[in-house]
């Protein structure tokens, strides 16, 4: 069993829908969990960084972080054509001093 | 601020030849962690360096060595080069210490070809 379960899509929606993108884990000691946006041949975009369970909001753009489910969710409200791209969920036990481990990644294209 | 950097870009090896890749960590960033990502996944963990010395290693075999040097660069050093290394390689810089608000940022990769 991977440590980090993603589905990897495609998704497809039409421009204003909201986007639900999720992972699941299974290594409890996760408590730090990140999602980055990946455009295609580009290094990964820090979008959104939370610690343990709660949710965290930027713009358009919220986590959520459900430690009894191990379960993590990013949320994108009115979605853009410049949203397309891949979704990497990205979690570690204790921050920048291990290791962090990803997703395989969501591939999500927004029509206009 | 300079984001992390990478070089080269993109390079072409051939199966059994060596292959050194380049980073420069974001301006006040001490940790450099390298990450190896195959077309269609996600990136996988090498190692890690801090203070010019490995602190953690993933599931890669020896064929896999790194560098630190006192500014903070780091290179990755790939040896006796398979079909399998061909990837892009990702270099991700992060400041260690309290890890509140703190985390990774990568560069834009260097895409390997192996034929």
């Amino acid at each position: 069993q991977k440590e980090v379960e993603q589905d990897p899509g495609p998704l497809s929606v039409p421009e204003g829908a909201i986007v639900s993108l999720n992972c699941t884990y299974s290594n409890s000691a996760f408590q730090y969990f990140m999602w980055y946006r990946q455009y295609s041949r580009k290094g990964p975009e820090l979008l959104m960084y939370t610690y343990s369970s709660g949710n965290k909001e930027d713009g358009r753009f919220t986590a959520q972080v459900d430690k009894s489910s191990k379960y993590i969710s990013l949320f994108i409200r009115d979605s853009q054509p410049s949203d397309s791209a891949t979704y990497l969920c990205a979690m570690s036990p204790r921050g920048t001093g291990n290791q962090f481990y990803f997703g395989t990644g969501t591939s999500l294209t927004v029509i206009p | 601020d300079a984001g992390v950097t990478q070089s080269p870009t993109h390079l072409i090896k051939t199966r059994g030849q060596q292959v050194t890749l380049r980073c420069s960590p974001k301006s006040g960033h001490d940790t450099v962690s390298w990450y190896q990502q195959a077309l269609g996944q996600g990136p996988q963990f090498i190692f890690q360096y801090y203070e010019e010395e490995e602190r953690q290693r993933g599931n890669f075999p020896d064929r896999f060595s790194g560098h630190q040097f006192p500014n903070y660069s780091s290179e990755l050093n790939v040896n006796a080069l398979l079909l399998g290394d061909s990837a892009l390689y990702l270099c991700a810089s992060s400041l260690a210490g309290p890890p509140s608000g703190n985390t990774i940022y990568f560069g834009e990769g260097s895409w390997l070809t192996v034929v």
